[in-house]
Formats: C-alpha cells, sequence, structure tokens
C-alpha cells in the first residue's frame, strides 16, 4: 500500500512549456485534490475531484487543467509554464474525513 | 468556513509537552476542527480532529472548549522530530469526504533539545 505518489519529484521547465505532473493512489479513495505551496505560505487548492469523471476549480486554477478517468489518477496539466508557477505541488486523497498527501513536487520556471 | 488564528511560531523543550493553541471564534455548529501538521517541506500529516469532545489518538490530544470559540493541540512529550508548522483548519465533514481544506500560515513549533 503505496498511499499517495507524485511524479516526478523536481522538474525544472522554461517558460511557455508543458507539463504533467502524476498523482496516484492505491486507497481507493474518491476525493482527490491539488494544492500548491509557495515559500512561507500555507497550501492553495488548484483542482479537486469527488470521483471519476468529476472535477472542479479550488482557489488558483488559472492556468492548469485537470482530468479525472479513473479512480486512481489524477493527473495535473501545465498548459504554458510561467515563472509564476514555480512552487511545491502536493496531490491528496480523501475518504474517511481526513487528507493524505504525496511527498510532492518541486517544480521550477526559469 | 470559519477562519481560525494561530500564534505564528512556538518553542517547546524537548521531553515536554507542547501545548498549540487555536482560535476559531466564528465556528459553526457543523465544523470540525482538524489538526495537520508539515514537516520541513513534506506534505502536511494528518493529526487528529473533534467536533466537540475531547479527543485523543497516538499522537495527540486535541481539547476543545465548551463554546467551541478555540482548541488546543497537545503533543504529550514532544520529540525533535516534531518540529514542524502546525495547521488547526475547521471544516464542514461532507459525508465522509473532507472535501477541500483551507490552510493558513500555522504555528512553527520548534522542539529544542
Amino acid at each position: 500500500n503505496a498511499g499517495v505518489t507524485q511524479t516526478p519529484k523536481f522538474q525544472v521547465l522554461k517558460t511557455g512549456q508543458s507539463m504533467t505532473l502524476q498523482c496516484a493512489q492505491d486507497m481507493n479513495h474518491e476525493y482527490m485534490s491539488w494544492y500548491r505551496q509557495d515559500p512561507g505560505m500555507g497550501l492553495r487548492l488548484i483542482h479537486y475531484s469527488v470521483g471519476a469523471g468529476i472535477t472542479d476549480q479550488g482557489e488558483v486554477p488559472n492556468g492548469y487543467n485537470v482530468s479525472r478517468s479513473t479512480t486512481e489518477d489524477f493527473p495535473l496539466r501545465l498548459l504554458s509554464a510561467a515563472p509564476s508557477q514555480t512552487s511545491v505541488y502536493f496531490c491528496a486523497s480523501s475518504k474517511q474525513g481526513y487528507q493524505y498527501f504525496g511527498a510532492g513536487t518541486r517544480l521550477s520556471v526559469l | 468556513d470559519a477562519k481560525t488564528t494561530q500564534p505564528p511560531s512556538m518553542d517547546c523543550a524537548e521531553g515536554r509537552a507542547a501545548n498549540l493553541p487555536c482560535n476559531h471564534s466564528t465556528i459553526s455548529g457543523n465544523e470540525y476542527v482538524y489538526w495537520y501538521r508539515q514537516i520541513h517541506s513534506q506534505g502536511p500529516q494528518y493529526i487528529i480532529h473533534g467536533l466537540k469532545n475531547n479527543e485523543t489518538n497516538e499522537m495527540a490530544s486535541l481539547i476543545i472548549t465548551e463554546d467551541r470559540k478555540s482548541s488546543t493541540l497537545i503533543l504529550p512529550h514532544a520529540t525533535l522530530r516534531d518540529t514542524a508548522v502546525y495547521y488547526c483548519i475547521v471544516r464542514v465533514n461532507y459525508g465522509g469526504s473532507q472535501g477541500n481544506l483551507i490552510f493558513g500560515k500555522g504555528t512553527k513549533l520548534s522542539v529544542k533539545p
């Protein structure tokens, strides 16, 4: 039981490049979400999903797309990376009232 | 969701109890108090949650005042590994799925030898 797995752990992009951050969970959780954390700040919600085929926007969705084709996977796509998207990204899943977080992806956009 | 107020930082001696306060004066009757912590730059880790009764698990105790306007997270015997940022979050529990969490800046707890 691996919990919530995020890949890659580190990534450097150039402005304008696109990429997908992967998130997978093996706990059969319906709810999954993506957060970003900037230095010295708390986490901010980007997008979330309450089940396969259902997604919705969080607090800071601009510049990001998500889809949920399976219960296990919830990828986050950066369409055209910008320096303002330099951050640490956390994926989480939840079923029984509290959330499990992945180890994070550290993204730098130059 | 109700807003929470936490001190930005606290120190605690190793082996002593760490008492982390949280004010949530606008909490609604159906909102729970959740505590998470984030060690260094790892993903946040769930600690404990409660509605109105005091709660205890293997990690910590949660004391909620009778009027529910404030709470205290207690780490009974703090170790150096408990050094982390602790987040107090107030949230309605939607049918077993916690829904979205709103993180503030939390309290940075430093446990010192």
